[in-house]
């Protein structure tokens, strides 16, 4: 069953403009992480918040979580086209394992040089 | 560097054909698990293994099998494929934990005709 629910479902934008990525989950969480896919590709990880944790940054990401809201965000800094992908969120602990994984849909990402 | 592979990136199977997707991790990660990914639905768990010979049905089981005879192996079998499992099938390995990255493979596409 689907746990997050990412907004936008596609976004474009040129190079250099940010970009902004959200998650909503649904139960209590252990851990929230983002996931990028190249088109046709496994999934790599880019990071990994904590539930007590309300913001991190990696590079030219930026995550950010509200627990009392169920949701999370994802920023994306001075874009490149290279960073054209579909990003996943997913959560970790709650009411399930808390070693599985449950993944929302994704958000489409397009930078155009 | 972590590395998952699978045995084929494209596969082409006859319906009520027995399908073997085969897959290996590197790093000795206890927990090895099985994903599809259709457009709109993102990704599903199929069957997770926490252990050698261990086996747990994830989200949608349902005409799938698996088999973990060693630790780095983890291999998903379709008994009798049919047109619905055409699909992008990607796996996983992480260690324990909630405090846990998965790292994917660069999946199999697998159309049954």
């Amino acid at each position: 069953s689907q746990q997050g629910e990412e907004d936008p479902q596609a976004l474009s934008i040129q190079e250099g403009e940010n970009a902004t990525m959200n998650c909503s989950y649904k139960t209590s969480i252990n851990n929230l992480q983002w996931y990028r896919q190249n088109s046709g590709r496994g999934l790599v990880h880019l990071i990994l918040i904590r539930s007590n944790e309300r913001e991190k940054h990696s590079g030219r990401l930026r995550v950010t979580l509200d627990t009392s809201k169920k949701s999370s965000s994802l920023l994306i800094t001075a874009s490149r086209a290279a960073d054209t992908a579909s990003y996943f969120c997913a959560t970790v602990g709650g009411a399930y394992n808390t070693d599985k994984l449950i993944f929302g849909t994704g958000t489409r990402l397009q930078v155009f040089p | 560097d972590v590395k998952v592979t699978q045995s084929s990136r494209y596969l082409v199977k006859r319906t009520g054909e027995k399908v073997f997707l085969e897959c290996v991790q590197d790093m000795d990660h206890e927990n090895m698990f099985w994903y599809r990914q259709d457009p709109g639905l993102g990704l599903r768990l199929i069957y997770f293994s926490y252990d050698v010979k261990m086996k747990e049905k994830g989200d949608i089981p349902e005409g799938y099998s698996v088999s973990r005879e060693k630790k780095e192996r983890f291999s998903l079998i379709l008994e009798s494929a049919s047109t619905n499992q055409t699909s992008m099938y990607l796996c996983a390995s992480g260690t324990s934990g909630i405090l846990y990255e998965q790292y994917f493979g660069p999946g199999t596409r697998l159309t049954v005709t």
